[in-house]
């Protein structure tokens, strides 16, 4: 079980925009920022979205994160099949002396 | 480029230990922190912890605390992640994961490049 709340899923259609929330509280989102991972099958994650909304070089603008309070969302629109993955938001926690938090996981699926 | 390599996949017995590698290129392997992160079968993303190469600092998971050492060796630029006392359930792909920096900022919980993955099976 994961401190952080993630729907197990989600789906669209081609060019739909989709939304995924990530909940938490106060020591982990309420204080930190906020990352998000796209993991495809057999591969390891790739950073999607850092410092809450930012994103890396290489990652479309198809692609943002907000955050507010002690939650965040992903929102990814113009939906391509080749987004169909699994998403993870993640964090820090303030407490237990610090320590990195994973959501349970995403799985968009491109219907 | 910027890239990290693991060691090959291992099968252990209960009550064993492993120690899976993780080499670095393509940038100076002490100036970022190296994060390890599990992924057991079907399931999410586990933090276990990180150790900083320039000076060995480590802070690991609550969970992993009296299991676990992370190290390195800056002569290859390489981390090991050794975890003791294997259970069952400590079957996963086991990652290596290099911390984000940019503009001169670090971000907590970011990690921009990550090794292949490392399969551990624990099995009588």
């Amino acid at each position: 079980q994961s401190v952080l709340t993630q729907p197990p899923s989600a789906s669209g259609t081609p060019g739909q925009r989709v939304t995924i929330s990530c909940s938490g509280s106060s020591s982990n989102i309420g204080s930190n920022t906020v990352n998000w991972y796209q993991q495809l099958p057999g591969t390891a994650p790739k950073l999607l979205i850092y410092s809450n909304s930012q994103r890396p070089s290489g990652v479309p603008d198809r692609f943002s994160g907000s955050k507010s309070g002690t939650s965040a969302s992903l929102a990814i629109s113009g939906l391509q099949s080749e987004d169909e993955a699994d998403y993870y938001c993640a964090t820090w926690d303030d407490s237990l002396n610090g320590q990195g938090v994973f959501g349970i996981g995403t799985k968009v699926t491109v219907l | 480029q910027v890239q990290l390599v693991q060691s090959g996949a291992e099968v252990k017995k209960p009550g064993a230990s492993v120690k899976v590698s993780c080499k670095a290129s393509g940038y100076t392997f002490t100036d970022y922190y190296m994060h390890w992160v599990r992924q057991a079968p079907g399931q999410g993303l586990e933090w276990m912890g990180w150790i900083n190469p320039k000076n060995s600092g480590t802070n690991y998971a609550q969970k992993f605390q009296d299991r676990v050492t992370m190290t390195g060796d800056t002569s290859i630029s390489t981390a090991y992640m050794e975890l003791s006392r294997l259970r069952s359930d400590d079957t996963a792909v086991y990652y290596c994961a290099k911390g984000y920096c940019t503009g001169g900022n670090c971000y907590w919980g970011a990690f921009d490049i990550w090794g292949q993955g490392t399969m551990v099976t624990v099995s009588p």
